[in-house]
């Protein structure tokens, strides 16, 4: 159990447009989702979080206005990279958490988005 | 603050050696929770331990050894008998005690290591 998917696994878009990522928990309800961002041979930042219903909440430095993420429902939270720019190219992950899971996330596959 | 500290950066090893990935953390929080992942060249990571502040038994599985230390804030990862399959960037990673009803905290990442085990 507890299977996160990502889709779609890798996007090229052009400079300008929107990009959405989707985040979904196949097998439980995800009261908390994350997302986090890598960037080639780097770790994984932590660009938000987001409990199922309220507002996420970004991390010093992420523009929220540029990286809007829903979690609209248990199992869904969506990663949406608006007027994105060829510096916004990186994997992004998607994690997610259940009430009385015992602190464990679960790791989606993975987006690369590049921006050409 | 949270930190993790990999100060490996790359490591490389000839097939069969023993290896061992250093991890050192930072925290104010009595109550925290250590993870191991392992990233291969697909990118989706690999959870391969949780271990929580608690309990500082070493644990062993197969190949793959701990050694907690609360002493010197460290979680070492060693690997016995490496294979080629056991290339890849390995994330040591720390959680403070969850919220929401046992649900996670955000998880603050180490830089990685790079492990190449050559044949």
């Amino acid at each position: 159990g507890a299977v996160v998917s990502q889709h779609p696994s890798r996007v090229i878009c052009k400079s300008g447009t929107s990009v959405k990522i989707e985040c979904r928990s196949l097998d439980f309800q995800a009261t908390t989702m994350f997302w986090y961002r890598q960037f080639p041979k780097k770790s994984l930042m932590l660009m938000a979080t987001s409990n199922e219903g309220s507002k996420a909440t970004y991390e010093q430095g992420v523009e929220k206005d540029k990286f809007l993420i829903n979690h609209a429902s248990l199992t869904l939270s969506t990663l949406t990279v608006t007027s994105a720019h060829p510096e916004d190219s990186s994997f992004y992950i998607c994690s997610a958490s259940r009430a009385g899971g015992r602190y464990e996330q679960y790791f989606g596959p993975g987006t690369r988005l590049t921006v050409t | 603050a949270q930190k993790v500290t990999q100060a490996q950066t790359e490591i490389s090893v000839v097939e069969k050696e023993d290896v061992t990935l250093d991890c050192v953390y930072e925290t104010r929080d009595t109550t925290y929770y250590l993870f191991w992942y392992k990233q291969p060249p697909s990118g989706e990571l690999v959870f391969l331990i949780r271990r929580n502040s608690f309990d500082e038994q070493n644990e062993i599985s197969g190949r793959y050894s701990w050694n907690f230390q609360k002493s010197t804030s460290s979680f070492n990862f060693t690997i016995t008998a490496s294979q080629v399959v056991d290339s890849a960037v390995y994330f040591c990673a720390l959680s403070e005690k969850g919220g929401l009803s046992g649900s996670a905290r955000q998880l603050t990442f180490g830089s990685g290591t790079q492990l190449t085990v050559l044949p």
